[in-house]
């Protein structure tokens, strides 16, 4: 069975700091996707990144970076100098190869980031 | 501008009225699905559709329904609506339902709550 946890149900930062959301899943596949989205006050979900099991790469964009270690089934993902604009519930995902039928979402983890 | 539209956006209901949340997107996909997300749980897929006139059970389909007669409308109906049916209901769709081509795209969300 597939399962994602985000153990940290809520953060809060203040503005400027550097922040980790942990993301740690389970699953039998060789091969899976791993996602993160987002989700602002105003309610939808913002797709932010998916990455393939065989690519153990850590990927940066602009103030975010994701940090994927196979070894401990985690998909880190970390905001450098976190803005107001960053408050938001994060979501991490993961999913079986073939099929986005049995995407499983972690509970989701609430950032606030204080001026 | 390639979007997912849920609508209504707000909707406020009494036990045992059926309703029927639309979704519609505007990307000629042929996946779409429909997602609640509760508290503490994340979200949960209620059911899919491959392509039109294909429809599928996903994780908590108790108590909805679902039609796909055009490739762009993917309505999520309830019957017989229950308190327990109270969430937030995403819509999300694809162009295809494997996973290694696409990325889910979701609506921005329609709060739910039966009294």
């Amino acid at each position: 069975a597939q399962k994602v946890t985000q153990a940290q149900t809520e953060i809060s930062v203040v503005e400027k700091e550097d922040v980790t959301l942990d993301c740690v899943y389970e699953t039998r596949d060789t091969t899976y996707y791993l996602f993160w989205y987002k989700q602002p006050p105003s309610g939808e979900l913002v797709f932010l990144i998916r990455r393939n099991s065989f690519d153990e790469q850590n990927e940066i964009s602009g103030r975010y970076s994701w940090n994927f270690q196979k070894s401990t089934s985690s998909f880190n993902f970390t905001i450098t100098a976190s803005q107001v604009v960053d408050s938001a519930v994060y979501f991490c995902a993961l999913s079986h190869r073939y099929t986005n039928n049995d995407m499983r979402f972690g509970a989701g983890t609430r950032l606030t980031v204080k001026p | 501008e390639a979007q997912v539209t849920q609508n209504p956006r707000y909707l406020i209901t009494v036990t045992g009225k059926k309703l029927t949340v639309t979704c519609s997107q505007n990307m000629n996909h042929e996946y779409m699905s429909w997602y609640r997300q509760d508290p503490g749980l994340g979200l949960r897929q209620i059911y899919y559709s491959m392509n039109v006139e294909v429809t599928d059970k996903g994780d908590v389909p108790e108590g909805y329904k679902v039609s796909r007669k055009e490739k762009r409308n993917f309505p999520l109906i309830l019957e017989s609506p229950s308190p327990n049916q109270t969430s937030l209901y995403f819509c999300a769709s694809s162009l295809a339902g494997q996973i290694e081509k696409n990325i889910q795209y979701f609506g921005a969300g329609t709060r739910l709550s039966v009294l």
